[in-house]
């Protein structure tokens, strides 16, 4: 099992800004992908982040509105630029192994005003 | 993007009646896991079922998964009052080792 870490837990922010979310996994994992939530819908999987090289993102997500960092095993951390009330979601951060269980913190709840 | 889609999109039933949701996918996958969601909360994580198993069953949970019509189903025998949330398929294709989540099922579980 893993035991994920997300900071911070909820943020209200301005149009325009920049936040980034940290995540801590308390054991080395070699997958970890960012998810997002966006009120009363399912989870969408923005990237896997890719220690040692670039995030690998999914169709609709770019590098330049959410760049994602994955300097070690255990950490990882996601940026979301120029924000706008759209960007509103909840960010989730996720770690597993090839035909196991995923783990997933606890989540930052983002409101952009 | 989501791999999936689940239905009922939302279920309403009374306390101590079973609780059927429904998942199909469009890819071949290695696993397919549930998850509960409570009011925007953390996922708990309830079952995982790989491609070569057709059953499982956890406590008042039961997951059939049937990869020929590249379906699955949660039943949830016996609900409670405890057991509203929203309910979530999530499948991992492989050798991708990313999960790609339903639509989900929202269950509200009358007292």
């Amino acid at each position: 099992s893993a035991v994920i870490s997300q900071k911070p837990s909820r943020d209200i922010c301005q149009r325009g800004t920049s936040l980034t979310i940290q995540c801590q996994v308390d054991s080395q994992v070699t997958m970890m992908f960012w998810y997002r939530q966006q009120p009363g819908q399912s989870l969408t999987l923005i990237a896997t982040a890719n220690q040692g090289s670039e995030a690998t993102y999914e169709s609709g997500f770019v590098i330049d509105k959410f760049p994602i960092s994955r300097p070690n095993l255990t950490f990882s951390t996601l940026t979301v630029s120029n924000m706008s009330p759209e960007d509103s979601s909840i960010y989730l951060c996720s770690v597993g192994q090839m035909n196991t269980e995923a783990f997933f913190g606890q989540g930052t709840r983002l409101t952009v005003v | 993007s989501q791999q999936g889609e689940e239905d009922p999109q939302a279920l309403s039933i009374q306390e101590g009646e079973n609780a059927t949701m429904n998942c199909s996918y469009k890819t071949s996958i290695n696993n397919l896991q549930w998850y509960r969601q409570n009011s925007g909360r953390g996922l708990v994580h309830l079952i995982l079922i790989r491609s070569n198993e057709r059953e499982k069953h956890s406590g008042r949970l039961r997951v059939t998964l049937d990869t020929s019509k590249k379906s699955s189903s949660l039943l949830i025998t016996a609900s409670r009052a405890a057991d509203t949330a929203s309910y979530f398929c999530a499948t991992e294709a492989p050798g991708t080792y990313k999960y790609i989540f339903g639509t989900g099922t929202r269950l509200k579980v009358l007292a």
